[in-house]
């Protein structure tokens, strides 16, 4: 069964603060990767997306893939109490059909 | 542009009824989808279409569930009959090859 881990938190980090968060497929075949946000009672939003080995920086956020060892990460520059939310990983393959992970509740504390 | 637009917000209903849930996707969008979310299980895909033909219905629970999209700009996901268990929130998305999937605001289902 093709599958998306995620630690399902709380993570907890201080305002200011960088948040990391971390995911892991089992799906070697997949090709694409999402990392959405979905606040309380929302539906989810798309942050970033990677598709290839290594860093992609869009403002405070950094995503982080690694194929070899089937890793992703996304890290939260300067953490706001409004980053305060479920963030959600998903892994896709050569469809347009995503595997989402059971996503990680941050909490940024002021 | 509206986004997805999906109705209703929220039913409750009683065990045993029909449940149909709607669904609008953005224009131009060839690829639709239909999620359901609980706390245990996390987000779902039970169904997409391309091009509105059903691809992948591999996620559907059970032959209670099913799902039309009869034209470009209308789907349905229907529960015959529903059950307790059933109660989540149904999320229809959207998007186009190889783009983003844009979510509708969800329905929130109660079933007693």
């Amino acid at each position: 069964q093709k599958e998306v881990e995620q630690n399902s938190g709380p993570l907890s980090v201080p305002e200011g603060a960088i948040a990391s968060l971390n995911c892991t497929y089992s799906d070697r075949g997949s090709q694409s990767f999402f990392w959405y946000r979905q606040y309380s009672g929302k539906s989810p939003e798309l942050i970033m997306f990677i598709y290839s080995n290594g860093d992609k920086e869009d403002g405070r956020f950094t995503a982080q893939l690694n194929k070899a060892s089937q890793y992703v990460s996304l890290l939260i520059r300067d953490s706001q109490p409004s980053d305060s939310a479920t963030y959600l990983c998903a892994a896709g393959g050569a469809t347009n059909k995503l595997i989402f992970g059971t996503g990680t509740l941050l909490a940024v504390q002021p | 542009d509206a986004g997805v637009i999906q109705s209703p917000r929220h039913e409750v209903t009683e065990m045993g009824q029909e449940v149909t849930l709607r669904c609008k996707p953005i224009s131009g969008h060839d690829y639709l989808f239909w999620y359901r979310q609980t706390m245990m299980r996390g987000l779902e895909l039970l169904i997409y279409f391309n091009n509105n033909v059903p691809i992948d219905d591999s996620g559907m629970p059970e032959d209670r569930f099913s799902a039309k999209m009869p034209n470009a700009s209308f789907s349905t996901l229907k529960i015959q009959p529903s059950e307790p268990r059933d109660s989540a929130v149904y999320f229809c998305a959207s998007s186009r090859p190889g783009d983003e999937q844009f979510f509708g605001p969800g329905t929130r289902l109660t079933v007693l």
